[in-house]
């Protein structure tokens, strides 16, 4: 099994500056396809995760385009040009190769 | 719109069988572009995927979990269910049904999950 590791575990940010998520995957998520098999989900207190980015770098329907994802292969980049209040939560990556799941342990991110 | 809805017994005790549904509305579940799948998080945990089927009825486990778990899709009731057999106290969590492309495998619908929780 893909064994997915986010870092930071905890990022404080400010509104209307850029944040940064690192995701990192023990297998190569880029398939024959050209696809890397790699999502990035937001879970708001008290909420159910939403997906932000799927395949790497392909924003969801309805996610702002303050959001972007990037990487391949081993390393994945998820990156909020200005941080808005509504952004706060845990951030998870996870990967999807071969039809096996398994999720990153989360970034959790609040306002400082 | 699409909406997904969890239901189950809420509280279980050791050694007993968790049945869960997920009722599906604003879709159909035989739509051949989608895979429907059953996500889990602990208390305080992060997520952890259960398996998922399409409405052909090709299934997708867990490795870890693929000895107690059976998913299954009803398209006549335009709904899907989730079977854990031996339940413990690891078991509690909340258990979250969700619709998921299957081009890319991303869950783009989720429903507002249901908690079970296990206890003598």
């Amino acid at each position: 099994d893909s064994v997915m590791t986010q870092f930071p575990l905890s990022l404080p940010v400010t509104p209307g500056e850029p944040a940064s998520i690192s995701c990192r995957s023990s297998q190569n998520l880029l398939h024959s396809n050209g696809h890397n098999y790699l999502d990035w989900y937001l879970q708001k207190p008290g909420q159910s995760p939403q997906l932000l980015i799927y395949l790497g770098s392909k924003r969801a329907s309805g996610v702002p385009d303050r959001f972007s994802g990037s990487g391949s292969g081993t390393d994945f980049t998820l990156k909020i040009s200005r941080v808005e209040a509504e952004d706060v939560g845990i951030y998870y990556c996870m990967q999807a190769l071969q039809s096996q799941v398994t999720f990153g342990g989360g970034t959790k991110v609040e306002i400082k | 719109q699409v909406q997904l809805l969890e239901s189950g017994p809420g509280l279980l005790k050791p050694s007993e069988t968790l049945s869960l549904t997920c009722t599906v509305s604003g879709d159909s579940i035989s739509n051949s572009d989608y895979y429907w799948g059953w996500i889990r998080q602990s208390p305080g945990e992060g997520l952890a995927w259960i398996a998922s089927i399409y409405s052909s009825g090709n299934t997708y486990y867990n490795p870890s979990l693929k000895s107690r778990v059976s998913i299954s899709v009803d398209t006549s009731k335009n709904q899907f269910s989730l079977r854990l057999t031996s339940v413990t106290a690891p078991d509690t969590a909340m258990y979250y049904c969700a619709r998921h492309m299957g081009s890319s495998w991303g869950f783009e619908v989720w429903g507002r999950g249901t908690l079970v929780a296990v206890s003598s």
